[in-house]
């Protein structure tokens, strides 16, 4: 079965940092681009960030250029979000999602994982 | 950028109710489209992808269609299961979505 587990979330204090992790299992990890979207409370989805299947090309969201940074590390098959200068316009629901298929970057998301939350509040 | 507007941003229907909801994209993406299911606490679920491309598992009275700046998702008759916010989402360059419909019990 396909699973992505994420994890790292919680309390912030503004200009905090936090590190998300993904763990993926029931897949070839390194086959598939990745993706960070999040959801902030009782809104919509934003999409974050992507990375390739090798870590070699990184996209972000304007709005956390230059502060978030996606990784990963295909031997332990995990996804990561690195979060710096957290404001609270980033406080939302984190999700880590998989490309529909391996190859080419298609931006269809699935699977999603369950999400964890991150709360930036003083 | 590209701003992907839905409408209605939310609808009351009944069981066995047919269901339209609309996204438009403030520029042509081609096919470029995707439809997601979010249910209150859980992840959201692809159901649609290149705009018509109903993904594996999802029964077959979802369908898409649209091309270029204006799409639409049916849901040919409403189960219980269906009540649930949908989104649709543009894939053509960095990823935007919809901000969501509303399926809500009449």
């Amino acid at each position: 079965e396909v699973q992505l587990v994420e994890s790292g979330g919680g309390l912030v204090q503004p200009g905090g940092s936090l590190r998300l992790s993904c763990a993926a299992s029931g897949f070839t990890f390194s086959s598939y681009w990745m993706s960070w979207v999040r959801q902030a409370p009782g809104k919509g989805l934003e999409w974050v960030a992507n990375i390739k299947q090798d870590g070699s090309e990184k996209y972000y969201v304007d709005s956390v250029k230059g502060r978030f940074t996606i990784s990963r590390d295909n031997a332990k098959n995990s996804l990561y979000l690195q979060m710096n200068s957290l404001r609270a316009e980033d406080t939302a629901v984190y999700y880590c999602a998989r490309d529909r298929t391996g190859g080419v970057c298609s931006n269809w998301f699935d699977p999603w994982g369950q999400g964890t939350l991150v709360t930036v509040s003083s | 950028d590209i701003q992907m507007t839905q409408s209605p941003s939310s609808v009351s229907a009944s069981v066995g109710d047919r269901v339209t909801i609309t996204c438009r994209a403030s520029q042509g993406i081609s096919s470029w489209l995707a439809w997601y299911q979010q249910k209150p606490g859980k992840a959201p679920k692809l159901l649609i992808y290149a705009a018509s491309s109903l993904q594996s598992g999802v029964p077959s009275r979802f369908s898409g269609s649209g091309s270029g700046t204006d799409f639409t998702l049916t849901i040919s008759s409403l189960q219980p299961e269906d009540f649930a916010t949908y989104y649709c989402q543009q894939a053509n360059s960095f990823p935007s979505f919809g901000g969501g419909t509303k399926v809500e019990i009449k």
